[in-house]
């Protein structure tokens, strides 16, 4: 199986801030990435997916980029309602992997 | 309006079995695979399995965890995916959702409770 180590596991971060995310798969899996956010309680969503398409609906604050084992989620300027869990998942080979996780809270 | 609705979750005891179901609307619900994914309380997400369309022969892929255990199916006249779980274990205790291809949407969810 493909593991996806997401770091950091938990950040705290101001509102304006410019956030990064990073998620390294074990073995190259070209840009079948997406991001997706939840908050609590909530369903997941999807924000990014082929690693840099950035869904329909969502800020454009929101980036995506990499290919082959190195993805970043990029928020420019972190907003009030960006506070929450952010996953990768790679959907490249069986089984789909998550990374596990990333917790974006308020500093 | 694309829209997914789980239903059937609830508390069972350990060994016996339960069986999900996912109601889609608002696409053509025989053209996409459809997946599942679960969330134990406090913890990460992780796929459970996946069914493809009738186009790509309606085969099935599933998670080690739960492989043996667990079937997917689907109902393309019907719009519903299910997920037959038997010999529940107190570790698939979970929020199952399931999904469209491509991870989006996503319905809000079952609970499923596996305790004695």
């Amino acid at each position: 199986d493909i593991q996806m180590t997401q770091s950091p596991s938990a950040m705290s971060a101001s509102v304006g801030d410019r956030v990064t995310i990073t998620c390294r798969a074990s073995q190259g899996i070209s840009n079948y990435l997406a991001w997706f956010q939840q908050k609590p309680g909530k369903v997941p969503k999807r924000l990014i997916y082929a690693a840099s398409s950035l869904q329909s609906g969502v800020p454009s604050r929101f980036s995506g980029s990499g290919s082959g084992t190195e993805f970043t989620l990029t928020i420019s300027s972190l907003q009030p309602e960006d506070f929450a869990t952010y996953y990768c998942l790679q959907h490249n080979s069986y089984p789909p992997t998550f990374g596990g996780g990333t917790k974006v809270e308020i500093k | 309006e694309v829209q997914l609705v789980e239903s059937g979750g609830g508390l069972v005891q350990p060994g016996r079995s339960l069986r999900l179901s996912c109601t889609a609307s608002g696409f053509t619900f025989g053209d996409y695979a459809m997946s599942w994914v679960r969330q134990a309380p406090g913890k990460g997400l992780e796929w459970v399995g996946f069914i493809r369309s009738k186009a790509y022969g309606g085969t099935t892929e599933y998670a080690a965890s739960v492989k043996g255990r667990f079937t997917i199916s689907r109902d393309d006249s019907k719009s519903i995916a299910y997920l037959q779980m038997n010999s529940l274990k107190t570790e698939d205790t979970a929020v199952y959702y399931c999904t469209r291809s491509g991870f989006d949407p996503w319905g809000q969810g079952t609970l499923v409770t596996v305790s004695s």
